[in-house]
């Protein structure tokens, strides 16, 4: 079974904070999303990354940043947190970049900025 | 005050009912679809996926019909169960310059009553 894991479940930041984010997949998979999950907005994509060192914007990247340093690793970066950041986070996974490839995602992490 | 856009459509059947949610998806270029269901605290899970070559496809309990024409989904399950009491999203193949992402609805939360 594919695993997809983040490095937290409940993220308490304050504002102005420089907060990490971690993804971890184990199947060897080229391509990792980040999205971000709000009630009645559904899920938005911030980043994706289709191979190491590589990455694209996707429909809400400010505010955010992102590292792919290796290929099971995907990190997302909120350089100044703020309030509005408040949400929660799902890293996802999929084998390569061909639209039929299932997404895998992560618990998630909920994220709460202060 | 209420605020607007914060809450899910809601469908409640009773358990043994077929339930039927639908989705209107918005690129008429789109070729691949997934119903992805996601419980409480949970990351979203893939359910079943169709091609844009097909109206219809079944899995276990679950039937994904697709009408390019009018650019909606549904998903049907039958015997509908306490265990699928979740959010449910539909999702569209996203065509980004270097590769694919997901494009998601805001989701449908099915709560089954015994």
């Amino acid at each position: 079974d594919v695993k997809v894991t983040q490095s937290s479940r409940y993220l308490v930041k304050r504002t102005g904070e420089k907060v990490f984010l971690e993804c971890v997949q184990d199947m060897d998979h080229e391509n990792m999303f980040w999205y971000r999950q709000d009630p009645g907005l559904g899920l938005r994509l911030i980043y994706f990354s289709y191979d190491v060192k590589m990455k694209e914007k996707g429909d809400i990247p400010e505010g955010y940043s992102v590292s792919r340093e290796k290929k099971e690793r995907f990190s997302l970066i909120l350089e100044s947190a703020s309030t509005n950041q408040t949400s929660m986070y799902l890293c996802a996974s999929s084998l390569t970049v061909r639209a039929n490839n299932e997404q895998f995602f992560g618990p998630g992490t909920r994220l709460t900025v202060l | 005050g209420e605020s607007v856009g914060l809450h899910l459509p809601t469908l409640s059947v009773q358990e043994g009912d077929n339930s039927i949610i639908n989705c209107a998806y918005s690129n008429s270029a789109s070729d691949y679809f997934i119903w992805y269901k996601q419980e409480s605290g949970k990351g979203p899970q893939f359910i079943i996926d169709i091609r844009s070559n097909m109206d219809k496809r079944q899995g276990q309990r679950v039937t994904v019909l697709l009408n390019k024409t009018v650019k909606h989904l549904s998903l049907q399950i039958a015997a509908t169960q306490p265990g699928d009491s979740a959010v449910y999203f539909c999702a569209e193949f996203l065509r980004l310059p270097s590769g694919y992402a997901l494009n998601f609805g805001k989701g449908t939360s099915l709560l089954v009553t015994p």
